[in-house]
């Protein structure tokens, strides 16, 4: 049964460059939450999709975008990036987007802005 | 929006004694507690977690309680091992049903050290 899968699993940017992380869910799950963990803190929720939507949406700004596929994988784009998106970039799945369920996490993109 | 404050941020404990590791939260809508037990440079990990209409949950070395009128919950690790030492995350999300996200809030985490 594979898990939560993500890749690349680290890259190094330039400010100012764009950058496009992928995730594909735990096999049988078809939400998928994006989160940001910066070094030394809890990750912070930045979106979720659902049914190719996305569903609901944490304090990050509209440079942080995503994208659901019909077969539940995602990805995050991050626009004009910043020194401080620097961060482990968590991808989550889950059956269904409802309070409740187990969420599962993948290993993560570590994710460089010099 | 949600608040969760966890306590301690860093738990030094010997080998065999227990750990206990503390949470609140602010939303009384909240209704799932997840715990994540986070290794250096891993993926967080489920250890456990409560639904609000439990007091209390068991696996084996591991329990959770939950307080709905203080709003706090709490992580218990009896027999501490070496190779519980990681990072451990507490979460809370709330929501009634369809349609309604399920938006993890996590706390800052606690540091544990098990030492021999």
């Amino acid at each position: 049964d594979a898990g939560v899968t993500q890749s690349p699993t680290h890259l190094i940017k330039t400010r100012g460059q764009q950058v496009t992380l992928r995730c594909s869910p735990k096999s049988g799950h078809d939400t998928v939450s994006w989160y940001q963990q910066a070094l030394g803190q809890g990750p912070q929720f930045i979106f979720q999709y659902y049914e190719e939507e996305e569903r609901q949406r944490g304090n990050f700004p509209d440079r942080f975008s995503g994208h659901q596929f019909p077969n539940y994988s995602s990805e995050l784009n991050v626009n004009a990036l910043l020194l401080g998106d620097s961060a482990l970039y968590l991808c989550a799945s889950s059956l269904g987007p409802f309070s409740g369920n187990t969420i599962y996490f993948g290993e993560g993109s570590w994710l460089t802005v010099v | 929006g949600e608040n969760v404050e966890q306590h301690p941020s860093t738990l030094s404990v010997q080998e065999g004694d227990s750990a206990v590791i503390k949470c609140t939260y602010s939303d009384s809508a909240s209704n799932y507690f997840p715990w994540y037990k986070q290794e250096l440079g891993k993926r967080p990990q489920l250890i456990i977690d409560i639904r609000s209409n439990v007091g209390e949950k068991k696996d084996q070395r591991i329990a959770v309680t939950l307080n709905k009128t203080a709003k706090h919950f709490s992580l218990h690790i009896t027999e501490t091992q070496p190779e519980d030492s990681a990072v451990y995350f507490c979460a809370a999300s709330k929501g009634s049903g369809t349609g309604t996200a399920s938006k993890l809030t996590f706390g800052t985490g606690t540091r544990l050290q098990v030492t021999l």
